[in-house]
């Protein structure tokens, strides 16, 4: 596609409720990043994968946290049993490999609002 | 200590101003750094990349003391559109190659 590709833009979720955030990235790059951006903060490092293989989860705040991407493209986070600090926005990003001095590319992102 | 290190602003200037940003790092290992632009409630894109050496695009500078792990940007002639959040980023080749990011510095230039 032309760009990162993020789904839902928004989505609201009661505590405890299971929520999965899609990223489709951009068609042809090998690398793949999820980023946690809570209100006022910078972007803070997930999860990184190089193709399907998950490289760098060292990120994730707890296991509630999975992100998987089993075919090399389209990543999936999941969060189970959601918490209300989990609300912020969910960044996906993807680079062609993932190189030093690498630009990445954002997706527009989740906006995840945990009630 | 966070890894990455910026005054959060926010910078109020005038336009037609010069404003600076500055900015540090931790890890004396890290091999890439980076200026990305962030505006209100979009993601983040690249500014531009700094190099030890120094480096212009336009209006902005970039600059980079490795020996003192420092990171600035520089922006001459401030516009309404420069308006916006800047990140300072720090590239670690550790095993998880990723990309750390300051808080990010609030830049609001006004008429």
């Amino acid at each position: 596609g032309a760009g990162v590709s993020q789904s839902p833009r928004y989505k609201v979720a009661k505590r405890g409720q299971d929520v999965a955030l899609r990223c489709d990235p951009i068609s042809g790059h090998v690398s793949l990043f999820w980023y946690q951006q809570a209100l006022g903060q910078g972007p803070e490092f997930l999860t990184y994968f190089q193709n399907e293989a998950q490289l760098d989860k060292s990120g994730l705040p707890s296991d509630r946290f999975f992100a998987e991407r089993p075919e090399g493209s389209v990543s999936t986070l999941k969060i189970q049993r959601t918490q209300q600090e989990d609300s912020a926005v969910y960044l996906c990003a993807s680079s062609y490999t993932g190189g030093a001095g690498e630009k990445l590319f954002f997706g527009s992102g989740t906006q995840l609002s945990v009630l | 200590r966070k890894e990455v290190e910026q005054d959060p602003g926010p910078f109020n200037v005038p336009e037609g101003a010069t404003v600076a940003f500055n900015c540090t790092y931790s890890n004396s290992a890290s091999q890439s750094f980076f200026w990305y632009r962030q505006d209100c409630r979009k993601e983040p894109k690249l500014l531009m990349s700094v190099y030890s050496s120094g480096n212009e695009d336009g209006r902005f500078t970039a600059q980079l003391n490795r020996a003192s792990q420092y990171i600035s940007l520089l922006i001459r002639d401030s516009k309404l559109s420069d308006s916006a959040t800047y990140l300072c980023v720090v590239f670690l080749n550790q095993a998880g190659t990723a990309l750390i990011f300051g808080k990010g510095t609030t830049l609001s230039v006004s008429s």
